[in-house]
């Protein structure tokens, strides 16, 4: 099946700096991507996604990139805040695909 | 707002018992899923549903059924539990039709213990 991974299983920012989070995925059919912020106790919750026609998409202070040369998924976070502090996860599908398919997850400490 | 919810946040049974976990969905949407997540695996899909009475296996059914009676509720059984099944189970809908892919809305998990 497909693996979709992440760089790096922990990242630390200092508060009010910016946060990047990276994703790997290995299916070349893969055309729609979405990422996902889950805070302790909590259930995943939507941030951003992106189809692959797209290769850059902004939101409110976020930003995903996509590169599909490289199989490349990131999450940019500007001006990051204590209340980004969560375990982040990057999920892929393609056309024709109910289901996503899941990485493990970042989990990003925001230093005050 | 979208509003998936389950019916329990936490859940402690004995092996052997049959446990059902409910989820509900307020948007109408066509799609449910439910995804277990355990440390170091992420989130893996057990079954999802496109249409009311219908359902897909998806990468782990072993185990587990489920029910969709009605559009708006998916149910997950375990006919038996294990010591294997503790796990935070994950609900899901999305608005999608067959064959298509849309954003995921989750519910907020519940945390089942099979003693």
């Amino acid at each position: 099946g497909e693996s979709v991974g992440l760089h790096l299983p922990t990242l630390s920012v200092q508060e009010g700096d910016n946060s990047i989070i990276n994703c790997a995925y290995s299916n070349s059919a893969s055309d729609y991507f979405i990422w996902y912020k889950q805070e302790s106790g909590k259930g995943p919750q939507f941030i951003i996604d992106i189809r692959s026609n797209m290769d850059k998409r902004q939101g409110q202070r976020v930003t995903v990139l996509l590169n599909k040369t490289v199989k490349h998924l990131s999450l940019q976070i500007a001006a990051t805040q204590p209340g980004d502090s969560a375990v982040y996860f990057c999920a892929e599908s393609e056309t024709g695909a109910n289901n996503l398919f899941f990485g493990t997850g970042t989990r990003l400490t925001v230093i005050p | 707002d979208v509003k998936v919810t389950q019916s329990s946040r936490y859940l402690v049974k004995r092996t052997g018992e049959k446990v059902f976990l409910e989820c509900v969905q307020d948007m109408d949407h066509e799609n449910m899923f439910w995804y277990r997540q355990d440390p170091g695996l992420g989130l893996r899909l057990i079954y999802f549903s496109y249409d009311v009475k219908m359902k897909e296996k998806g990468d782990i059914p072993e185990g587990y059924s489920v029910s969709r009676e009605k559009k708006e509720r998916f149910s997950l059984i375990l006919e038996s539990a294990s010591t294997n099944q503790t796990s935070m189970y994950l609900c899901a809908s999305s608005s999608a039709g067959q064959g298509e892919t849309d954003t995921q809305y989750f519910g907020p998990g519940t945390r089942l213990t099979v003693l």
